[in-house]
């Protein structure tokens, strides 16, 4: 049981290139999340999934995109990058459960930190 | 909406000793879920301790507890014998009911602890 992996753990881009972040997760979670922190910050959103198929802007998605095609895969992709992207990526999942056996904490994964120079 | 403060950016024990890092939250729901997460050098985010707004007795975890005070919106973190390795980032965060198809999960901007040896 690996939990939540993301590949790559850094990363060089230049300005205007573009990027795949890849996240994994094995505990059949339908909730999927990607967070960005910059130095000394909080965590923002920056897209959710609530299921394959379902995914939805958070609080700072410009310059991002998403897709779900499977429970497992919560791919971020970056387009044309710009130096305000540099941050530390961070994906994470939570199950739906809400009671009983259920936890409800996030799942994290070790982050990917990005440089746009 | 929802939001966290964690008022300390930085805090300093002694090895050994006890220290509290402080958390409040505004909210106008009645569930939810409060969660420390701790962020060590390393990056990844690490589940310390969870506490549902129903249940009156605070959370404990080996030499982690936390001072839920439901009235104030009050959610503090108590390490005691404070060990070398506590040395991190501490996050608190809020979870939300289910609205809009998820739950939302909202992050403090973390309180740095020193361990002193």
């Amino acid at each position: 049981n690996a939990g939540v992996t993301q590949t790559p753990k850094f990363r060089i881009l230049k300005i205007g290139q573009s990027m795949t972040l890849q996240c994994t997760q094995d505990m059949n979670h339908n909730y999927m999340y990607w967070y960005r922190q910059d130095p000394g910050m909080g965590l923002k959103l920056i897209y959710y999934s609530v299921g394959a198929g379902i995914t939805d802007k958070g609080e700072v998605p410009n310059g991002y995109n998403v897709s779900r095609s499977t429970t497992e895969d919560f791919p971020l992709r970056l387009e044309l990058a710009a130096p305000s992207q540099t941050s530390v990526y961070f994906c994470a999942s939570s199950p739906s459960g809400t009671s009983g056996t259920f936890s409800y904490e996030q799942y994290f994964g070790p982050g990917t930190r990005l440089t746009v120079t | 909406a929802q939001t966290v403060t964690q008022s300390q950016p930085e805090m300093s024990v002694q090895e050994a000793e006890t220290v509290t890092l402080s958390c409040t939250y505004d909210t106008s729901e009645s569930d939810y879920y409060l969660f420390w997460y701790k962020q060590p050098p390393s990056r990844q985010m690490i589940l310390v301790i969870r506490q549902e707004a129903y249940k009156q007795q605070n959370a404990t975890e080996n030499r982690f507890s936390v001072n839920f005070q439901k009235a104030a919106k009050s959610f503090s973190l108590k390490i005691s014998d404070s060990q070398l390795g506590d040395a991190a980032m501490y996050f608190c965060a809020y979870r939300s009911q289910f609205t809009s198809g998820t739950y939302k999960y909202i992050f403090g901007t973390g309180t740095r602890l020193k361990v002193l040896a």
